[in-house]
C-alpha cells in the first residue's frame, strides 16, 4: 500500500530564512505524483506544488520548490525567504492510481510550521 | 466561478441522528472526492466519484453513503451519527485531464455528541 511519511510534527523558522519540510513516500507504482498543500488556521486546503514521477527537473513555484530524490523516495518542500504568512500546516500527498481510472490522493500527517519574527 | 462550495459550515449532531453534507462544484469536473480530517491529522478519503452515476469507496467509508446524480453535486450522507465521526469534512473536485489541480471546498466542521 502506498504511504506518505512526514516525520516533523512541528518546525520553527526565522522570518526571511529558508526551511525544508521533509516527506518520504512508499509506492510500487512507476507513475505517480507528489503534492504539497498548505492549510492555514482558517482551514482551507491550498495547493502549492506538484511533481510528477517522470519529471526530470524539480518543480518550483515562486518561493516553493520541491526537492525530489526518486531513489531515496523523498519529496521535500523548500520554502525560501520565509514570511509570517507561511505559518500553517503543510501536507505532503501522493497520487494513487485507481482501478476505475483517475486517482485519489493519499495525505501525510502534516508538519506545522511556525515562522518567527 | 464559485469553485467548490460546501454546506453547512458547522453542525452539531446528537448520536444517532442523520444528516447530509452538501457539495457542489461549478467547474464541470468529472472527479469529486470526500475527505475527513481528524484533529492534527492529514486527510483520509471517504468516497469518490469519477462521474455522474459512478461512486466508489475510499479508505474510510464505513458509516457514510454518497450519490452522484449530477456532475455538479456530490452529497455525503451520515445515517447514524457516532462520536467517531466528529471531524472536518472536505469535498474536492478535479478535471479528468488536469492531474494536479484538485480544488477543495472550505470544509464542514461536524461535532457528534
Amino acid at each position: 500500500a502506498q504511504k506518505i511519511t512526514q516525520t516533523q510534527p512541528g518546525m520553527f523558522v526565522q522570518e526571511k530564512e529558508a526551511v525544508t519540510l521533509d516527506c518520504t513516500y512508499d509506492t510500487s507504482d512507476q507513475s505517480y505524483g507528489l503534492f504539497w498543500y498548505k492549510q492555514p488556521s482558517s482551514g482551507e486546503m491550498i495547493f502549492l506544488i506538484y511533481q510528477g514521477s517522470y519529471d526530470e527537473q524539480n518543480a518550483t513555484e515562486g518561493r516553493y520548490s520541491l526537492n525530489f530524490q526518486k531513489a531515496r523516495k523523498s519529496a521535500n518542500l523548500v520554502i525560501s525567504a520565509s514570511q509570517l504568512g507561511d505559518s500553517a500546516m503543510y501536507f505532503c500527498a501522493m497520487r494513487e492510481n485507481l482501478n476505475t481510472g483517475g486517482f485519489k490522493t493519499i495525505f501525510g500527517a502534516g508538519t506545522r510550521l511556525f515562522v518567527k519574527a | 466561478n464559485a469553485g467548490v462550495t460546501q454546506t453547512p459550515k458547522f453542525r452539531i449532531l446528537k448520536i444517532g441522528q442523520s444528516m447530509t453534507l452538501q457539495c457542489t462544484q461549478d467547474m464541470n469536473h468529472n472527479y469529486m472526492y470526500w475527505y475527513r480530517q481528524d484533529p492534527g491529522m492529514g486527510l483520509k478519503l471517504i468516497y469518490y466519484s469519477v462521474g455522474a452515476g459512478i461512486t466508489d469507496k475510499g479508505e474510510v467509508p464505513n458509516g457514510y453513503n454518497v450519490s452522484r446524480s449530477t456532475t455538479e453535486d456530490f452529497p455525503l450522507r451520515l445515517e447514524l451519527a457516532a462520536p467517531s465521526q466528529t471531524s472536518v469534512y472536505f469535498c474536492a473536485s478535479r478535471d479528468r485531464d488536469r492531474v494536479y489541480e484538485q480544488y477543495f471546498g472550505p470544509g464542514t466542521r461536524l461535532t457528534v455528541t
